[in-house]
This record gives C-alpha cells, structure tokens and sequence, in this order.
C-alpha cells in the first residue's frame, strides 16, 4: 500500500531563518507531488505541484521554492522565512488523476 | 483562484442528530470529492462523485453530485463525537484543474 511522510511534524523557527520541510512517498512510482498551505485551519492553497523529477509548478509567487531531487521525494524550501509563512503545510500525491489525491500528516510552522 | 462555496461556514449539532452541508459553483465540474480534515492532521478523502446524479454512500455518509454538475451534497446521518472535523469540497474541471471549497467546521455536543 501506499504511504506519505512529512517531517518535521512541527517546526518553529525566527523570521529571516530557512526551511526545509521534506514529503516522501512509499509504495509508488512517478507520483504527481503537491505542496499546499493551510492557514488558520481552513482552505487549501495550492503552492507547487511536480509531474516529475526536477519538473516543478508554482501557483502562486511567495517566499518558497520546491524541488523533487528524487522520484518520490519533495521538499517546500524558503532562503529567508516571513511571519506570514506560518502556516499548516501538506504534501499530496497522486497518480495523475487528481480525483485519487491522497495527503500527508502535514508540518505546522510557526514562524516568531 | 477559489471558485468553490461551501455552506454552512460551521456546524454546532447535538449527538446523534443528521447533517447536511454543501457545495456550489458557477462553473461545471466533471468529479466531486469530499475530505474530511481531523484536528492537526491532513484530509483524508471520504467520497468521490464522478456522474451527474450519482449518489454515493460510505457508512453514515452520503454524497451526491448534483444534476447541474455545478453542486454537491454530504450528508451524516446519526452524528457521533468523532464526526468533528473540517469537511473540504473539491471539484475537478476540464483540463486537470482542481479547487478546493472553503471548508465546513462540523463539532458534534455529546
């Protein structure tokens, strides 16, 4: 079966500090990989999505970066963190039909 | 941008009382989903709709996908406490593109 991780599974970090947060998936290949936030609980906005290895996506211009070093491994980068950055982040996955979009655990970053 | 409204906003029920909750679009949709999101955790996909009319149950739920193709419903039957939770729309459209509703905050009072 199929299984995605996030970690860390919460970060706090200063303002003007970098980011990495890491999503991997198990159990399947050439998965398309989604990066959303979450803020206060509610919506899900759409940050970067990858069809594949190197091949990445923004939805909308912000203060982060994605890369997919690997098949099955996804990283949410920022040089230089904003408060506004806090947030509730998750990784998503799916074989290319959006309607089998399966979610990870999430990573909750409070930015100070 | 967010193209999906989702009512009522937020749910304050008794146990064991039925609920219903929606979503609406201008625009038509080919799939519908429903997720359920429990407190610090990602959704988890509950329902998927893939034909107008369609009517889909899984245990206590049930979801339809409305004949306009511009609405779904979700109903629970017989709330229970673990029913709380944030329950997400999402709609597919022509040419891959997926939104997200707005979110219904559901608290089930034993």
């Amino acid at each position: 079966s199929q299984t995605i991780h996030q970690w860390p599974a919460t970060l706090v970090q200063p303002v003007g500090s970098p980011l990495s947060l890491e999503c991997t998936v198990e159990g399947t290949s050439n998965p398309n990989l989604y990066w959303y936030r979450q803020a206060a609980g509610r919506g899900l906005q759409l940050l970067f999505y990858s069809i594949g290895i190197d091949q990445i996506s923004s939805e909308v211009p912000q203060n982060l970066s994605a890369s997919r070093p690997q098949d099955r491994q996804f990283i949410l980068s920022s040089k230089k963190l904003l408060l506004s950055d806090s947030g509730f982040y998750l990784c998503a996955w799916d074989r290319g039909r959006r309607e089998t979009q399966y979610f990870g655990p999430g990573t909750r970053l409070l930015v100070l | 941008g967010q193209q999906l409204n989702q009512s009522p906003q937020s749910m304050f029920i008794q146990e064991g009382e039925d609920v219903s909750m929606n979503c609406t679009s201008s625009s038509i949709f080919n799939t519908w989903l429903w997720y359920k999101q429990d407190p610090g955790e990602g959704p988890v996909l509950l329902i998927a709709l893939y034909k107008a009319g369609e009517l889909t149950s899984n245990g206590r739920l049930t979801a339809q996908f409305g004949t306009t193709r511009k609405d779904s419903f979700l109903n629970i039957s017989a709330s229970i406490p673990s029913d709380v939770g944030i329950y997400f729309c999402a709609g597919l459209k022509t040419g891959n593109q997926f939104y997200f509703g707005t979110g219904t905050s559901l608290t089930v009072i034993p």
